[in-house]
């Protein structure tokens, strides 16, 4: 069975500063890695998603995310918040294309002035 | 339409009673699938329908849910003799195409409380 682990349930950052948020996953085959992010009373937006080409995965909205397949980790990483950050973000992973995704259990962010 | 929609946005209902959930996928798209999200956890996995077929259905919790997919588009998740910790909102997401990433794109949610 796959799992996603996501360090921290909530985060907080000053504007400007480096935003980082944990993923770690076990996966018995080579996953599929997502990052969607949360806003309030909104659906799931897709940040990015590692699908065994490049390890260094870039997003919207200056995202970006490493795949580390011997720490298996996939942060994610965005070098300067801005306040519009703030939202819920989720890691996910899934076996194959197509598949139901697995989901950690989330990271709040909050982005202070 | 242009996303995935779902209807009701909420729904409150009285511990014992049925619901229905509506999802409307974006048109074209041959996957759709439900999840359910608890306050403060991940979304959790209930059931995948590819075409009309459900493909997935390992994360229904008990025989008091079921979902359809008559035409391969609209879908519905059914909740019998609902319980209060039946709570959650619940997502429907759907996706286009065999092959690819197959983004999964989802809708807002609807909101069922149980009282």
């Amino acid at each position: 069975a796959q799992s996603v682990t996501q360090l921290g349930s909530h985060v907080s950052v000053s504007e400007g500063a480096l935003v980082l948020l944990r993923c770690n996953y076990s996966s018995s085959v080579p996953p599929y890695l997502f990052w969607y992010v949360q806003y309030p009373n909104q659906g799931l937006q897709l940040l990015l998603k590692y699908t065994s080409a490049a390890t260094l995965v870039k997003g919207i909205n200056g995202f970006e995310a490493e795949f580390k397949k011997s720490e298996t980790s996939f942060h994610l990483t965005k070098p300067s918040a801005h306040m519009s950050d703030a939202a819920e973000y989720f890691c996910a992973v899934s076996k194959a294309a197509g598949n139901k995704l697995t989901f950690g259990g989330g990271t709040r962010v909050l982005v202070k002035p | 339409g242009a996303g995935v929609s779902q209807t009701p946005s909420n729904k409150v209902t009285e511990k014992g009673k049925y619901v229905e959930l509506r999802c409307d996928p974006i048109s074209g798209h041959t996957a759709l699938y439900w999840y359910r999200q608890s306050l403060g956890q991940g979304p959790e996995f209930l059931i995948y329908f590819q075409g009309t077929g459900a493909a997935d259905d390992s994360g229904l919790p008990n025989d008091r849910f079921f979902a359809v997919r008559p035409e391969g588009s609209v879908s519905t998740l059914k909740i019998q003799r609902t319980e209060r910790g039946d709570s959650a909102v619940y997502l429907c997401a759907s996706s286009g195409g065999l092959a690819g990433t197959n983004e999964q794109f989802f809708g807002p949610g609807t909101r069922l409380t149980v009282l």
